[in-house]
């Protein structure tokens, strides 16, 4: 079975600021380790997603996230947020090459402070 | 269509009355993938297709939950006996065959009364 866990379900950065948003992940096989955006009355959409190639993934909207084994980690980065930034941030999981049955973390939530 | 459709938007139903949620995939699209998301909370696998076929429904949570896509397309996710805790945003995905992106619909916020 695999899981995620998102560690802190809101954080707040200051425009400008760095986003980091966490993500640990459990997984008895190589994992496939996603992030997704959800605005507000609207679906999920795909950030970015790790497959086994590049260790670090960049993704759109200037979003980045590095594949760490040791550390079982997937964390989200941004160098500069921007107000458009703020919505719901989940991180999900799958062991399969081949369907999207994600095993989704609790999501984290992102304010921007102008 | 452009995007996934998922209907209707919102449903509120009473305790005990049977709902069918609809879902139009992207045209040509041949995974369909059905989640639940409660309040607060990520979304939970529920079950998908490739064609017509369901390839699992290992996260259907009990037998008052059934889904099909009888012409692999459309498809409907039904809950008979609804419960308040079916309260749920339902969330309906496709994909074309395999690891390709999967996109996601707006949902239905099912509320049990």
């Amino acid at each position: 079975a695999q899981s995620v866990t998102q560690l802190g379900s809101h954080v707040s950065v200051s425009e400008g600021a760095l986003v980091l948003l966490r993500c640990n992940y459990s997984s008895s096989v190589p994992p496939y380790l996603f992030w997704y955006v959800q605005y507000p009355n609207q679906g999920l959409q795909l950030l970015l997603k790790y497959t086994s190639a590049a260790t670090l993934v960049k993704g759109i909207n200037g979003f980045e996230a590095e594949f760490k084994k040791s550390e079982t980690s997937f964390h989200l980065t941004k160098p500069s947020a921007h107000m458009s930034d703020a919505a719901e941030y989940f991180c999900a999981v799958s062991v399969s090459s081949n369907d999207y049955k994600l095993s989704f973390g609790a999501g984290t939530t992102v304010t921007v402070r102008a | 269509g452009a995007g996934v459709s998922q209907s209707p938007r919102y449903k509120v139903t009473k305790r005990g009355q049977d709902v069918a949620l609809r879902c139009d995939p992207i045209s040509g699209h041949v995974s369909l993938y059905w989640y639940r998301q409660a309040l607060g909370q990520g979304p939970e696998f529920l079950t998908y297709f490739n064609y017509e076929a369901q390839q699992d429904k290992s996260g259907l949570p009990n037998d008052r939950f059934s889904a099909e896509r009888p012409e692999g397309s459309i498809s409907t996710l039904t809950i008979q006996r609804t419960e308040q805790r079916d309260s749920a945003m339902y969330r309906c995905a496709s994909s074309l065959v395999g690891r390709t992106e999967a996109f996601f619909g707006q949902g239905t916020r099912l509320t049990v009364v």
